[in-house]
C-alpha cells in the first residue's frame, strides 16, 4: 500500500537559516512525489515534482527535494528561509489506479521567526 | 488566468439542509476531484471524475454527491449535512488522469454544519 509520513508536524526556523521538511513513503511502484505549499486562507500551490527524471527537483522560490530511493525519502530543502515562507507544506504520493490518486501526508507546518 | 474556482468560500449551514458547492475550471481538464482537508489528516479524496458524465468515489464519499454534465463544471452536493461533514473542501483539476500530472487546486471552501 502508498502512504506518506511527514515527520514534523511543526518546524520552526530563524529568517535566513535553513529549512528541511522531512518526509518519507511507501509506493510499490515507481512513484511521482509532489512538494504543494498552503499558505493561510490559500489554496495548494505546487512546489515542485518528481517524476522519474533526474533525483533532485528544483521548485519555486528557491526550494529544492532530493529522491532517495534507497531510504524512501523526498525531503524538502531551502538554502535560507524568509518569513514568507511561513505556511503548510504536504508532502504527496501520486499513484495511478485507473485514475490519478494522491496520497497527502498529514502536513508540516513551517514558522518562521525574525 | 488559468484557475480553479470555488463557490461559496465560506458556508455556514445547520443539520439536513441541503447544499452545493460549485468548482469550475478554465483549462480544458478531464481530470476533477475534490478534497476535504481536516487538522492532521492532510487531505483525502472524495469523489474523481476522469471526464463528463465519469465520476468515481474517492476515499470518502459517504454524505457526498457529485455530476460531471460539463467538463469546466464539477459540484460537490451534500443531500443531506451532519456535523462531521464540517471541514474544508478543495477542487482539483488536471489536464489528464496520468500519475505525473500536476493538478491545480481551488482555494477552497470553509464549510461549518451546526
Amino acid at each position: 500500500a502508498q502512504s506518506v509520513t511527514q515527520l514534523d508536524s511543526h518546524v520552526s526556523v530563524s529568517e535566513g537559516t535553513p529549512v528541511l521538511l522531512r518526509c518519507n513513503y511507501s509506493s510499490s511502484y515507481s512513484p511521482s512525489l509532489f512538494w504543494y505549499v498552503q499558505h493561510p486562507n490559500k489554496g495548494l500551490q505546487l512546489l515542485l515534482k518528481y517524476t522519474s527524471a533526474a533525483t533532485l527537483v528544483k521548485g519555486i522560490n528557491g526550494f529544492e527535494a532530493e529522491f532517495k530511493k534507497s531510504e524512501t525519502s523526498f525531503h524538502l530543502t531551502k538554502p535560507s528561509a524568509h518569513m514568507s515562507d511561513a505556511a503548510e507544506y504536504f508532502c504527496v504520493v501520486s499513484v495511478f489506479r485507473g485514475y490519478n490518486k494522491l496520497i497527502f501526508g498529514a502536513g508540516t507546518r513551517l514558522a518562521v521567526h525574525p | 488566468e488559468a484557475q480553479v474556482t470555488q463557490n461559496p468560500r465560506y458556508l455556514i449551514t445547520v443539520t439536513g439542509k441541503k447544499l452545493t458547492v460549485t468548482c469550475s475550471q478554465n483549462m480544458n481538464h478531464e481530470y476533477m476531484s475534490w478534497y476535504r482537508q481536516d487538522p492532521g489528516l492532510g487531505l483525502r479524496q472524495i469523489y474523481y471524475s476522469m471526464n463528463v458524465e465519469v465520476t468515481d468515489k474517492g476515499d470518502v464519499p459517504e454524505g457526498y454527491k457529485v455530476s460531471r454534465k460539463e467538463k469546466r463544471n464539477f459540484p460537490l452536493i451534500l443531500e443531506s449535512p451532519s456535523p462531521n461533514q464540517t471541514s474544508l473542501y478543495f477542487c482539483a483539476s488536471s489536464k489528464l488522469a496520468g500519475k505525473q500530472e500536476t493538478q491545480y487546486f481551488g482555494p477552497g471552501t470553509r464549510l461549518l454544519v451546526l
